[in-house]
């Protein structure tokens, strides 16, 4: 069965760069079945999607977040990533990368991230 | 963006109980609404996709019903680990949205 696992720092910066990457194993990113998300959740919050990738590397954004998003994948290594820039406190949440069954359907989670915005 | 609210925010129960969560739309979904139960320190599992479709391995005590803008959530029969945090969530149109989420904990 899939399995997603989340990497990345911790803490970062106001104003930085936050950086996150999804490793996929059980599962083939290019198998063309499923989008590639991440969703974020904030302390005591619901969660809110950030976006997804195709294999081929389409994408397609939050609005809210589109302006500081980049969304990437790498194939040959099973990964996709996260870089959101210019990051405030109210980027502090849990970070997932998630499967989309093509629908809007999160049917594997990875455990989750959380990355803190603090000087 | 399609809205989503919940109700009860929080609702106390005991094992054994029924138990029914609403979620409603700001516009109409058809039947793109699906449902996730959380627990502390994990990350959400999916329950019920396409309104009233059960995910693979979930119990049948869960059920969903409902279409367009108002759905629900119904537990016929509270076991001790089904408490958590549910949500509701759309998948009809991009930025696909969840409720902030109805927290089941005991009586």
């Amino acid at each position: 069965q899939v399995q997603l696992q989340e990497s990345g720092p911790g803490l970062v910066k106001p104003s930085e760069t936050l950086s996150l990457t999804c490793t996929v194993s059980g599962g083939s990113i290019s198998s063309g079945d499923y989008y590639w998300s991440w969703i974020r959740q904030p302390p005591g919050k619901g969660p809110e999607w950030i976006g997804y990738i195709y294999y081929s590397g389409s994408t397609n954004y939050n609005p809210s977040l589109e302006s500081r998003v980049t969304i990437s994948v790498d194939t040959s290594k099973n990964q996709f990533s996260l870089k959101l820039s210019s990051v405030t406190a109210a980027d502090t949440a849990v970070y997932y990368c998630v499967r989309d069954r093509l629908a809007g359907i999160y049917d594997f989670w990875g455990q989750g991230t959380l990355v803190t915005v603090s000087s | 963006d399609i809205q989503m609210t919940q109700s009860p925010s929080s609702l106390s129960a005991s094992v054994g109980d029924r138990v029914t969560i609403t979620c409603r739309a700001s516009q109409s979904i058809s039947l793109y609404l699906n449902w996730y139960q959380q627990k502390p320190g994990k990350a959400p599992k999916l329950l019920i996709y396409s309104a009233s479709s059960f995910q693979s391995g979930v119990p049948s005590r869960f059920s969903g019903t409902g279409s367009g803008t108002d759905f629900t959530l119904t537990i016929s029969s509270l076991q001790p680990e089904d408490f958590a945090t549910y949500y509701c969530q759309q998948s009809y149109s991009s930025p696909y949205s969840f409720g902030q989420g109805t927290k089941l904990d005991f009586k």
